[in-house]
């Protein structure tokens, strides 16, 4: 299966910092999901990336899928304490998503 | 649309015990998955159900299994438990394979 390792591992930041987490994998991915947490809450789908060099915006948050489509970042700025959880990249493609093991971003007001 | 729900959502059963958990999707969405998520481990994938069938596994022992009945409802089942089984069970529906998940609240279960 398709394993990826997401860095950092943790994140504090003081609100309206910027804030990104990478999700790097040794193979080729078909595409990619990102999901966010919040403390005490369920994953919820945030975007899907499928195309090589793909960017997608909401809002504040970017999503990137790398060219060689083994990378993909996201990348929020002017952080708010509603970013605060949990983000989560699964590549998708494979006979299961397999995800990282997640950025737990905190939030200084 | 009503969200994905789970039930229960707290359960507290003792070693070497069985559970069942149950799981309905989004209406429509006819393919369920079950992940396990502990803090050590992080979320792993359990299974995906798609139309009945077992599509895809992940890869837990052979006490973990489950079904999907016809109406897309899923259930979870667990033998012989174990300790380290002790985790947040989580259920998400979408409506292709592998496409975008749509997580429940999950079920907290202890084992003691």
């Amino acid at each position: 299966g398709q394993q990826v390792m997401q860095i950092p591992q943790y994140q504090h930041v003081q609100e309206g910092e910027d804030f990104t987490t990478y999700c790097n994998s040794s193979t080729t991915l078909s595409n990619i999901q990102w999901y966010k947490q919040r403390p005490g809450g369920h994953p919820v789908f945030l975007i899907q990336l499928v195309k090589s060099g793909e960017v997608k915006k909401q809002k504040r948050l970017t999503f990137q899928f790398g060219e060689a489509k083994k990378n993909s970042s996201l990348h929020i700025t002017a952080t708010q304490t509603t970013d605060v959880g949990t983000y989560f990249c699964a590549p998708g493609g494979a006979q299961k998503l397999v995800f990282g093991q997640g950025t737990r971003l905190t939030i200084n007001p | 649309k009503a969200g994905v729900t789970q039930t229960p959502r707290y359960l507290i059963k003792t070693r070497g015990q069985q559970v069942t958990l149950s799981c309905s999707p989004i209406s429509g969405h006819r393919s369920v998955s079950w992940y396990q998520q502990t803090p050590g481990q992080g979320l792993q994938f359990l299974f995906e159900y798609f139309s009945e069938t077992q599509r895809n596994k992940g890869n837990f022992p052979g006490r973990f299994s489950g079904r999907q009945f016809s109406n897309s409802r899923s259930e979870m089942n667990v033998s012989t438990l174990e300790l380290g089984d002790s985790a947040l069970y989580l259920c998400a529906s979408s409506l292709a394979l592998l496409g975008e998940q749509y997580f429940g609240p999950g079920t907290r279960l202890t084992v003691t």
